[in-house]
Formats: C-alpha cells, structure tokens, sequence
C-alpha cells in the first residue's frame, strides 16, 4: 500500500550540480505530475506526463527535464542546479474517475542548492 | 493562465469555531476544485471534490461550496478541533492540470 513514493527526501546541492529525483508510483495510474512548492506561492506544475513514454511542460519547466520510461516510474532531472530550485518538490499521480482527475502526492522530497 | 488566490494566509481559531475558507479563481471555464490538506513536512491530502456542475459537497465536518460563475469556493469545517490545524489548499482542474493557491494556514487553539 505504497502510493507515491519519493526519493530522496532530503538533498542538498552545490550550485552546477547535477542530480535526479525518483517518483514511484504502485497504483497503475497514468498520469503523474512534477510540482514545486515555495513559501507564499502555493505548488506550481513543472512538468507532466499522460502515459508511459510521454511528458508535457507545465508552468515552470525551465532548467528541468523528465523521463517516464515506465509507467510507474516518473524522474526529474536538474542538469545543472542553481539556488533558485531550493525548493520542496512533490510528485502526484493520478486517473480519472467520472471526469475528475483524483491525485494522490508523495510525501514531498526538500532540495537545497548552495 | 489561471490564477487561484486564497484568503485569508493565516487564520487562528478557539476549539468549537466554525471556520470558513475562501478560494477564488479567475477563469470559470474549470472541470472541478478540489480542497487539499497539508500538514508540515508532508504531501497532500484530498478532502473535497466539487464538479464543475456541482454547487456543494460534504464529507463529515466539512462542507464545500463552489460558485463557477463568480469563481468562488468556500470551505466550512464545522466545530473545528485543535487536529484541524494544517494548511488548506484549493485547487482548480482544466484538463489533466491543477491550478493551486497558496493556502491558509489554520490553527485551532485548545
């Protein structure tokens, strides 16, 4: 009864970095979701994906990338880290149900970049 | 581009006020809203679902109005409890996309 996992939980980079945050999913959903949250600001989409093999930028992609090679596996990458992507970074999936689209998050993973 | 505002930020409340939460949106044109719970340090909680074609819905103490019309959805959480403090987030759907708000942050005082 995993749901979304996330790792890692905790990460601290140096600017110029390169790193990659997992999101497992065991519920066989299709559509997952890369989201940051900042104070004040609420949770802004970085990227998604409707199915395996497939992403879609969302509202803050850039200096991200992703990969959803296998459905129950979504990555984000940071090629290069910069201090203004110390953020809490949360991973959602999720699937339809009468043409609502009902996510579950992880438990969130605290990047800082110094 | 959608934008969700909730107001208050903050909000501190004696144990057995009711509560009222406000989220407001700005373009009508949505699927559904969602209200989510955070508590610190973890991930989201979905507490409510409002159709776009629904006016309200209820789950226990909780109870959720959506006005599409106007962008408008207010959370009332009855006969609130010191384990209702957490943070309170709205959030609206277009397509497979959710728009958040900043939330409120609710404390419940014993």
């Amino acid at each position: 009864n995993a749901g979304v996992t996330q790792t890692p939980k905790f990460r601290v980079l140096k600017t110029g970095q390169s790193m990659t945050l997992l999101c497992a999913q065991d519920m066989n959903h299709e559509y997952m979701y890369w989201y940051r949250q900042d104070p004040g600001m609420g949770l802004r989409l970085i990227h998604y994906s409707v199915g395996e093999g497939t992403t879609a930028k969302g509202e803050v992609p850039d200096g991200y990338n992703v990969s959803r090679l296998k459905k129950q596996n979504f990555l984000l990458g940071l090629e290069s880290a910069a201090p203004s992507q110390t953020s809490v970074y949360f991973c959602a999936s999720s699937f339809l149900v009468a043409g609502a689209n009902v996510l579950t998050f992880g438990a969130g993973s605290r990047l800082t970049v110094l | 581009k959608q934008e969700v505002t909730q107001i208050p930020a903050a909000l501190s409340v004696p144990e057995g006020e009711n509560l009222v939460l406000n989220c407001s949106f700005t373009d009508s044109a949505i699927y559904n809203l969602q209200w989510f719970r955070q508590d610190p340090g973890k991930g989201l909680t979905s507490l409510l679902l409002i159709q776009s074609s629904q006016r309200e819905q209820t789950s226990g103490r909780l109870n959720a109005s959506l006005d599409k019309s106007s962008g408008r959805s207010t959370l009332y959480i009855a006969a609130s409890q010191p384990g209702d403090s957490a943070t309170y987030l709205c959030a609206v759907a277009s397509d497979y996309k959710l728009s958040f708000g900043a939330g409120t942050t609710v404390t419940v005082r014993a």
